[in-house]
């Protein structure tokens, strides 16, 4: 089924454990996001990434890291998980420049303990 | 620091009743503009979108928003809201000197009565 898929949608961790969340987009678009959602904040850019092999940070890209082999995934890797990471997170795609319309995945929702 | 600030954190409305919902920025510039709605248990779609032309954009579902560059705000209206418009809104910005960023506000929840 076309679309933007993320996994797990369901993630408890311990604090200082290494996490990978995954996107995958069917649509081919040239840019992907991710973003966290916390009450109170809205959604916040924590990394995003232009193509393949492109990747630059957002508004809160500490303790994270990306990376872009290939269009159509965007794995988000929390290093070492602290509790302040604890969210939910979203993945996005568009098209070129970027600045339109931006599709979203389902969400994963990371408990970090 | 430059931000995007919706005022109703909760609204709650009975059906047929209006709603606005406020969205103000900061940005100095030109930018587009954008709502999100997350509906419970959905991913966020997209209700409407600025970028040029008539200040007044019309959406999906009956939503509508009024550009006014003078206030800096972007207010999302609906002359009749139904039960199935309970969800979270989002007001998105993206200042075109600001490379792809978008800035999103903290959110409306409404809940409409039935």
């Amino acid at each position: 089924d076309a679309g933007i898929t993320q996994s797990p949608r369901y993630k408890i961790t311990e604090t200082g454990r290494q996490v990978t969340l995954m996107c995958h987009q069917t649509w081919s678009h040239s840019y992907m996001f991710w973003y966290r959602q916390d009450l109170g904040h809205g959604l916040r850019l924590i990394y995003y990434s232009a193509a393949a092999d492109i990747t630059d940070k957002g508004e809160v890209p500490d303790g994270y890291v990306v990376s872009r082999s290939k269009t159509e995934n965007f794995p988000l890797t929390l290093e070492s998980a602290t509790r302040s990471q604890t969210s939910v997170y979203f993945c996005a795609s568009s098209e070129p420049p970027g600045t339109d319309t931006q599709y979203f995945g389902p969400g994963t929702r990371l408990t970090v303990l | 620091a430059q931000s995007v600030s919706q005022h109703n954190h909760h609204v709650i409305l009975s059906e047929a009743a209006s709603l606005e919902l406020g969205c103000n920025y900061s940005y100095g510039g030109t930018v587009n503009l954008f709502w999100y709605v997350q509906y419970p248990g959905q991913h966020l779609q997209l209700l409407l979108k600025y970028f040029s032309g008539d200040p007044l954009v019309k959406g999906i579902k009956g939503f509508e928003a009024e550009f006014i560059k003078s206030k800096f705000s972007f207010n999302l209206r609906k002359p009749s809201v139904q039960w199935s418009d309970t969800a979270e809104y989002f007001c998105a910005v993206n200042p075109n000197n600001a490379g792809n960023m978008l800035t999103f506000g903290g959110g409306t929840r409404l809940m409409v009565k039935p």
